[in-house]
């Protein structure tokens, strides 16, 4: 059992380039996230997905797209990479919303845009 | 931002001390969650403690909440070297259903 699997774990970027970060996981959760970490900012929700081809806003979207074609997988894309956007992203799961969120995290994917 | 706020920033005890860390927040919440950060890795989740709960042990834990001053507590007792990390603590907003996570608490407990 993986749990929440983030590939890749770094990358460098030019500015404008475009990525995508793919987040795997294997406990059949309904419900997938993306954050961003900065420091002193703690995680900042960037999209989330109630479900297979569902996904929402969230407290940070712009500049990102997503995508959940399968249940497992849930993908950040930054189609033109700006150096805000130097962070390290997690990608989280969980089976349940609300009152029993409790949210399983990948190991992160630390990303610089020169 | 509906971040909680955790206090201390950065936190340095000595093997076998007790660490107390606090997070605030600003609205009325479901719950509140603990989740811990070793260097480079992931969250991993630790406590949950409902709204109408007032104090919760798990282990070396104990998470106390006090809604009418909005504010929390995680206790770690007999700290060990294993328990440096970041310490995070995560709200769930009353009627949301995403996680607000806080600034995060850097503790570090010498051998």
């Amino acid at each position: 059992n993986a749990g929440v699997t983030q590939t890749p774990k770094f990358r460098v970027l030019k500015t404008g380039q475009s990525m995508t970060l793919l987040c795997a996981q294997d406990m059949n959760h309904e419900y997938m996230y993306w954050y961003r970490q900065d420091p002193g900012m703690g995680l900042r929700l960037i999209h989330y997905s109630v479900g297979e081809g569902t996904t929402a806003k969230g407290e940070v979207p712009d500049g990102y797209n997503v995508s959940r074609l399968k249940k497992q997988n849930f993908l950040l894309g930054l189609e033109s990479a700006a150096p805000s956007q130097t962070s390290v992203y997690f990608c989280a799961s969980s089976y349940y919303l609300g009152q029993k969120n409790i949210q399983y995290f990948g190991a992160g994917t630390r990303l610089s845009v020169l | 931002s509906q971040q909680g706020e955790e206090d201390p920033q950065a936190l340095s005890i000595q093997e076998g001390e007790n660490a107390t860390m606090n997070c605030s927040y600003k609205t009325s919440i479901n719950n509140l969650q603990w989740y811990r950060q070793n260097s480079g890795r992931g969250l991993v989740h630790l406590i949950l403690i409902r709204s109408n709960e007032r104090e919760k042990h798990s282990g070396r834990l104990r998470v106390t909440l006090d809604t009418s001053k909005k504010s929390s507590s995680l206790l770690i007792t007999a700290s060990r070297a294993a328990d440096t990390a970041s310490y995070f603590c995560a709200t769930v907003l009353t009627g949301a259903n995403n996680l607000f996570f806080g600034t995060g608490t850097r503790l570090t407990v010498i051998p």
